[in-house]
């Protein structure tokens, strides 16, 4: 167990409509990423927030949004989805808000979004 | 986006097998290099954190070693065992301050028993 809890761990929904992923990091975790694991893909990285505030965008649609709340529990918004949203949502925390030399990432289990 | 590169994508070896693959990265800058685990159906794990030139880590069958010069790590398990089948990722991180991992698509294990 990571420490870093996601919901939902499934969704089913229709194109067009929108979804919220929930990500709640690890105690005392300051730094939260959002990442995108698509069929064949690597993980791709999406956004990133340390301490509420944003602090690395990666190739997040406009569709896309996310915010982290003073709880630092971080919430991913999906919206208009398309078939191409298919995909396995990673949450990760680290203390290290550059996620480096000490910062190791502790992943979610990940909440895997079906748009149909 | 940084290219970051991992060979072979999927590697299939014998139980006792000892084997090792490879984590490419652009070498012009260089901050820290992460290896995780990540076994089906669950969440990636680290394995290590690398952040000098010739580091070499070890957590049991499992090493690392760093060549920031020319921009790659390799991963070696000794005596591979079917608990080793999971995808192995490296995460680049090219200069403090990225607030960000670029991932390699990852090699695939499996152990055959």
């Amino acid at each position: 167990d990571s420490g870093v809890t996601q919901t939902p761990k499934h969704l089913i929904t229709a194109t067009g409509q929108r979804v919220t992923l929930r990500c709640s990091p690890r105690s005392g975790d300051l730094s939260v990423y959002w990442y995108q694991q698509s069929l064949d893909q690597g993980l791709q990285f999406l956004i990133q927030y340390y301490n509420g505030e944003e602090r690395a965008k990666g190739n997040i649609l406009e569709r896309f949004s996310a915010q982290q709340f003073p709880d630092l529990h971080s919430e991913l918004n999906l919206s208009s989805l398309e078939l191409g949203d298919s995909a396995l949502y990673f949450c990760a925390s680290s203390v290290d808000p550059a996620g480096g030399r000490g910062g190791e990432l502790f992943f979610g289990e990940g909440s895997r979004l079906t748009v149909l | 986006i940084l290219n970051v590169e991992q060979s072979p994508q999927s590697l299939h070896v014998q139980e006792g097998d000892s084997t090792n693959f490879t984590c490419s990265f652009p070498s012009s800058n260089f901050y820290a290099l992460h290896w995780y685990r990540w076994e089906t159906a669950k969440s990636p794990e680290a394995l290590f954190v690398m952040t000098l030139n010739g580091d070499e880590k070890k957590k049991g069958r499992i090493s690392a070693t760093l060549n920031t010069k020319e921009g790659y790590s390799y991963l070696y398990i000794k005596g591979s065992q079917p608990e080793d089948s999971a995808t192995y990722l490296c995460a680049f991180i090219p200069y403090i301050g990225a607030n960000n991992l670029f991932f390699g698509t990852g090699t695939r294990l499996t152990v055959i028993p």
